[in-house]
């Protein structure tokens, strides 16, 4: 059970280009979650999405965009790379919001990317 | 003001010390909340929910003041392997959503 996957771990990017962040789940989770970690800003969230085929914007929407074409893959594109998007980035999964409480998020390993 | 605020740390404690992290949240209609473990340059996970009547797992505490938006996280006889950022989540109006505090780092010296 490989739980979330983050696809790349590490990359570096100079500033225009593009990119795209794979994350994958194989817990049949409904809900999925991108976000971004900078050093003392916590967690910010991207982009969400709560089924197959929607997607809504979190926090930090800005210069990123998102696709859920699949259940188990939810994707991260940075169309024209900043410095300012320098960051590590987590993806995250959990189970269906039932009402009372929210289940536990499982996080990716994260991708650490560069903009120079 | 940040909807999620925590102590801001680091906290540096001897091994065998208890140690007690503090957090408020700004959003009355918050219904769930957790505290979260990362360690360096690894991905935040689940240490323990947080309910009304307060809860605890081992030597972790954790307490819940709805009245005044405040959370609290005790750690008793602390370990070296303690050592960690400690991250206080609460939810947001919208089901499914988190809202995470700066986090606190927390270091356990032999």
């Amino acid at each position: 059970n490989a739980g979330v996957t983050q696809t790349p771990k590490f990359r570096v990017l100079k500033t225009g280009q593009s990119m795209t962040l794979l994350c994958a789940q194989d817990m049949n989770h409904e809900y999925m979650y991108w976000y971004r970690q900078d050093p003392g800003m916590g967690l910010r969230l991207i982009h969400y999405s709560v089924g197959e085929g929607t997607t809504a914007k979190g926090e930090v929407p800005d210069g990123y965009n998102v696709s859920r074409l699949k259940k188990q893959n939810f994707l991260l594109g940075l169309e024209s790379a900043a410095p300012s998007q320098t960051s590590v980035y987590f993806c995250a999964s959990s189970s269906t919001f039932m009402g009372q409480g929210i289940y536990e998020q499982y996080f990716g390993p994260g991708t650490r990317l560069t903009v120079t | 003001r940040k909807e999620v605020e925590q102590d801001p740390g680091p906290f540096n404690v001897p091994e065998g010390a208890t140690v007690a992290f503090n957090c408020t949240y700004s959003n009355s209609a918050s219904q769930s909340f957790f505290w979260y473990r990362q360690d360096c340059r690894k991905e935040p996970k689940l240490l323990m929910s947080v309910y009304s009547s307060g809860n605890e797992d081992g030597r972790f505490t954790a307490q819940l003041n709805r009245a005044s938006q405040y959370i609290s996280l005790l750690i008793r006889d602390s370990k070296l392997s303690d050592s960690a950022t400690y991250l206080c989540v609460v939810t947001a109006n919208q089901g499914g959503k988190l809202i995470f505090g700066q986090g606190t780092e927390l270091s356990v010296k032999p």
